[in-house]
């Protein structure tokens, strides 16, 4: 059991460049998400998954895009890189989302774009 | 934004005290929860609270809720060096759709 596996760890990307960031759960969560982490801002919503086949954007979407053809996977892609989506990102999972339940996040991964 | 802020900033304390740290956040809420963050690591989860409880014990952890100050307080006693880390307050609010906005953090040093 692995839990929340992200991949890569980092990554450098030119501007303009695209990118996808991987993120897989074997836990059978329906629940998955990803999170920015930048300095003094917290952890802040870019999209979220309620089930295979269903996403929804969260607070910052703008640059980004997902999917969820399987319940285990949920990507990240960075359309045309910014300097501005310089940060950490997490993938997490859960059941039923955060209503009373743990939330697991991957380890991150490490993104610059230059 | 709904974000919640998390006070104080940084706290450093000796070994074998209690560190408070605490969390306001602006919306009514389902729960609030408390994650930890090592260095360079993902988030683990310590504990969630019901906005319908005052006060919730794990081990060394206490969480306490005042939902009519929107605020809520983390109480590590006796910490260890162990206990070195951001620790952040997330909260899931109420037509937020199982979404958690997260505070700003506090970082924890604990000194031998």
């Amino acid at each position: 059991n692995a839990g929340v596996t992200q991949t890569p760890k980092f990554q450098v990307l030119k501007t303009g460049q695209s990118m996808t960031l991987q993120c897989a759960q074997d836990m059978n969560h329906e629940y998955m998400s990803w999170y920015r982490q930048d300095p003094g801002m917290g952890l802040r919503l870019i999209h979220y998954s309620v089930g295979a086949g269903i996403t929804d954007q969260g607070e910052v979407p703008n640059g980004y895009n997902v999917s969820r053809s399987t319940t285990e996977d949920f990507p990240l892609r960075l359309l045309s890189a910014a300097p501005s989506q310089t940060s950490v990102y997490f993938c997490a999972s859960s059941n039923q989302g955060a209503r009373g339940n743990t939330i697991y996040f991957g380890e991150g991964s490490w993104l610059t774009v230059v | 934004s709904q974000q919640g802020e998390e006070d104080p900033q940084a706290l450093s304390i000796q070994e074998g005290e209690n560190a408070t740290m605490n969390c306001s956040y602006k919306t009514s809420i389902n729960n609030l929860q408390w994650y930890r963050q090592n260095s360079g690591r993902g988030l683990v989860h310590l504990i969630l609270i019901r906005s319908n409880e005052r006060e919730k014990h794990s081990g060394r952890l206490r969480v306490t809720l005042d939902t009519s100050k929107k605020s809520s307080s983390l109480l590590i006693t006796a910490s260890r060096a162990a206990d070195t880390a951001s620790y952040f307050c997330a909260t899931e609010w109420r037509g937020g759709g199982n979404k958690l906005t997260f505070g700003t953090g506090t970082q924890l040093k604990v000194e031998l």
